[in-house]
């Protein structure tokens, strides 16, 4: 069983501000890692892939890092907006020499954005 | 990006009854998943659907209580089968088009079983 942790389980930012969370996985047969962010009543969104230790995506005032060695990734939201809200899901990806497989979710970082 | 739609979007149900759940997808694809959401929990994979094969199952699902079909490349149903409040959860199909690239999820179906 993969071991994916989220942290925080959710957090209170103040509208402007901006905030972390973090994904945690096993650094061992790493692959890729999926981030998703999860609005009430609306289907999961892809936001990252990412792949190569030290990779850095951006996606608007949202962006990723990662760290393969030691494993974990860190979500930044810079300048938060109330449409921000929303549960953020990773998904880290093992290499088993396979083809493609079904995600390992952590439990997410529900984040709600105070006005 | 795929569009996928799910049938039905909620539903109450009673315990002991069974309730199938459709994915439509407007393009073919190979992989299909489903998943579920359990209150408090983690979106959990139950199992990938295979074209004209049984499906995959994830430990500690089964077929008989999980029965998936999958008859073609953008149709599949998900059986919840002899319900109890347990299986009270959002459950979700989703697609990938190609290994390591995002995968495109429905927007689900939100399952009460009382």
């Amino acid at each position: 069983i993969l071991n994916v942790e989220q942290s925080p389980q959710s957090l209170h930012v103040q509208e402007g501000d901006s905030t972390n969370f973090t994904c945690s996985f096993p650094s061992s047969n790493f692959y890729a890692l999926h981030w998703y962010r999860w609005e009430t009543a609306k289907s999961p969104e892809a936001l990252f892939v990412m792949t190569l230790n030290g990779d850095e995506k951006k996606k608007g005032r949202i962006s990723a890092t990662l760290n393969t060695k030691e494993g974990y990734s860190y979500l930044y939201i810079k300048g938060s907006q109330p449409e921000d809200s929303a549960t953020y899901l990773c998904a880290p990806i093992m290499y088993s020499g396979g083809g493609a497989d079904g995600l390992t979710f952590g439990k997410g970082t529900h984040l709600i954005i105070q006005p | 990006s795929a569009v996928i739609s799910q049938k039905p979007s909620r539903d109450i149900c009673q315990r002991g009854t069974s309730l199938t759940i459709q994915c439509q997808v407007d393009s073919q694809v190979t992989m299909m998943f489903w998943y579920r959401q359990q209150p408090g929990q983690s979106l959990t994979l139950i199992a990938t659907a295979n074209q004209g094969s049984e499906a995959t199952y994830e430990s500690g699902f089964v077929i008989d209580k999980f029965p998936i079909s999958r008859p073609n490349l953008t149709f599949s149903t998900l059986t919840v089968s002899n319900m109890s409040p347990e299986d009270s959860s959002i459950y979700l199909c989703s697609v990938e088009e190609k290994v390591l690239v995002e995968q495109f999820f429905g927007p689900g179906t939100r399952l009460t079983v009382l």
